[in-house]
This record gives structure tokens, C-alpha cells and sequence, in this order.
């Protein structure tokens, strides 16, 4: 098992910088990928290996990972990031998830 | 395009067993692996199992060993899901996601729209 650590929320002001972050055991040496998910939709890949966006992701999100701790960033804040964040992980093929941030947009 | 539909909502009773399909389409089937993850309401996404559709070959979570299988037709593009001896506990959206790609790089970049499924009595 392995244990992904978020912080519950977190607010910005529109066109503010915020981070989320994701804390775990030496999660620098693994992977971090990162979902947006919207109320009542399906989760959304907006990072992958560590800092890569997938095409159609806007490059005002952006991530790193370094140590024990995987950070979103999401720079130039819009009302439409108003999300839940999650965080992901992979141990032995087995995908683990971390509680979940979400953030607010004032 | 590249799509996973997914089967309908469900409503069952504790200690019944539930069967969700998961249908792709606009890529090779066989060439990506596929995960199921569900989300308790008001809670975060949970991690279950995946499937190689090539091989057939699975791997679930430890909490959900001897309760979750994992099946696929590869005549029609899909992967079931079954879940046994449920409780009100397995009352979630489940969503099927695919793997972007073979090793740990990857993430889960293609989500289907996710079915309810409701245990109760």
C-alpha cells in the first residue's frame, strides 16, 4: 500500500497562482500524474509523468515533483478551475490516489 | 474519437452481485490496459482493478481481492466488471479509465462516464 496526502481545500482569487500538493514517501522516485474533476463529470488527466499535459490541457496548468512531494500549479487562475484535484501515483502496476483537494476560485 | 461507454445504473440488494461493461472504441482495443475506479458519494476516487485486454491478465487492489473480476470480449471491445457480496458500502459511481501507456509514465487519460450503482435493501 501506499498513501497519497492532500490538503482538502484550497482557494485562489481569479488570475492568482496556486499550488496543490501531494505528499507521499519518496514520491520524487515515482511518477505523479494529476485529474481535475468537476462536480458530477469524470475525472480529467491534466498531468502526467510528473510535468507532461496531455494535448487540449491549457498550459496555465503545470506540475513537478521532487522529493516527497508532487505539486499542481495552476497559474493565471479562471473560474472554470474550480475543481476537485487528485493526484495519482503507481506502486507494482496498482494505482493509488491521494484524498482529493478542492479548490475554490473567489 | 477515442471513447468508453459504459453501462447503466444498477440498484441491487446487500449480497447480490453487480456487472458493469465498459465498451471502447476509436482505438485498438488491445493495446491499452484498463482500470476501474469508483467514487463513494461525497468521497474520492478509489482504485479496484485493472485488466490487460490483450492477455486477460488482472491485478486488483488487496481490498478488493476474491470479490472483483475482471473479464473482456475482444470480438466486441469490452471489459466487464463484476463485484460480489455487495453492501451498502459499494453504493458509488464506478468509472472505467484507460492507461495511456505501458509503464508508469503513463496516466489514465480516457474516462468512461461512470455507472452508479446503488446497494440497498
Amino acid at each position: 500500500s501506499y498513501e497519497l496526502t492532500q490538503p482538502p481545500s484550497v482557494s485562489v482569487s481569479p488570475g492568482q497562482t496556486v499550488t496543490i500538493t501531494c505528499s507521499g514517501h519518496e514520491l520524487g522516485d515515482r511518477f505523479a500524474s494529476w485529474y481535475q474533476q468537476k462536480a458530477g463529470q469524470s475525472p480529467v488527466l491534466v498531468i502526467y509523468r510528473d510535468y507532461m499535459r496531455p494535448s487540449g490541457i491549457p498550459e496555465r496548468f503545470s506540475g513537478s515533483n521532487s522529493e516527497n512531494t508532487a505539486t499542481l500549479t495552476i497559474s493565471g487562475t479562471q473560474a472554470m478551475d474550480e475543481a476537485d484535484y487528485y493526484c495519482q501515483t503507481w506502486d507494482n502496476f496498482h494505482v493509488f490516489f491521494g484524498g482529493g483537494t478542492k479548490l475554490t476560485v473567489l | 474519437q477515442v471513447q468508453l461507454l459504459q453501462s447503466g445504473a444498477e440498484v441491487k440488494k446487500p449480497g447480490a452481485s453487480v456487472k458493469v461493461s465498459c465498451k471502447a472504441s476509436g482505438y485498438t482495443f488491445t493495446d491499452y490496459n484498463l482500470h476501474w475506479v469508483r467514487q463513494a458519494p461525497g468521497r474520492g476516487l478509489e482504485w479496484m482493478d485493472s485488466i490487460n485486454p490483450h492477455s486477460g491478465v488482472s491485478g486488483s487492489a488487496q481490498k478488493f481481492q476474491g470479490r472483483v473480476t475482471l473479464t473482456r470480449d475482444t470480438s466486441t471491445n469490452t471489459v466487464f466488471m463484476e463485484l460480489t457480496s455487495l453492501t451498502s458500502d459499494d453504493t458509488a459511481v464506478y468509472f472505467c479509465a484507460r492507461m495511456s501507456g505501458r509503464s508508469t509514465t503513463a496516466g489514465l487519460d480516457v474516462w468512461g462516464q461512470g455507472t452508479t450503482v446503488t446497494v440497498s435493501s
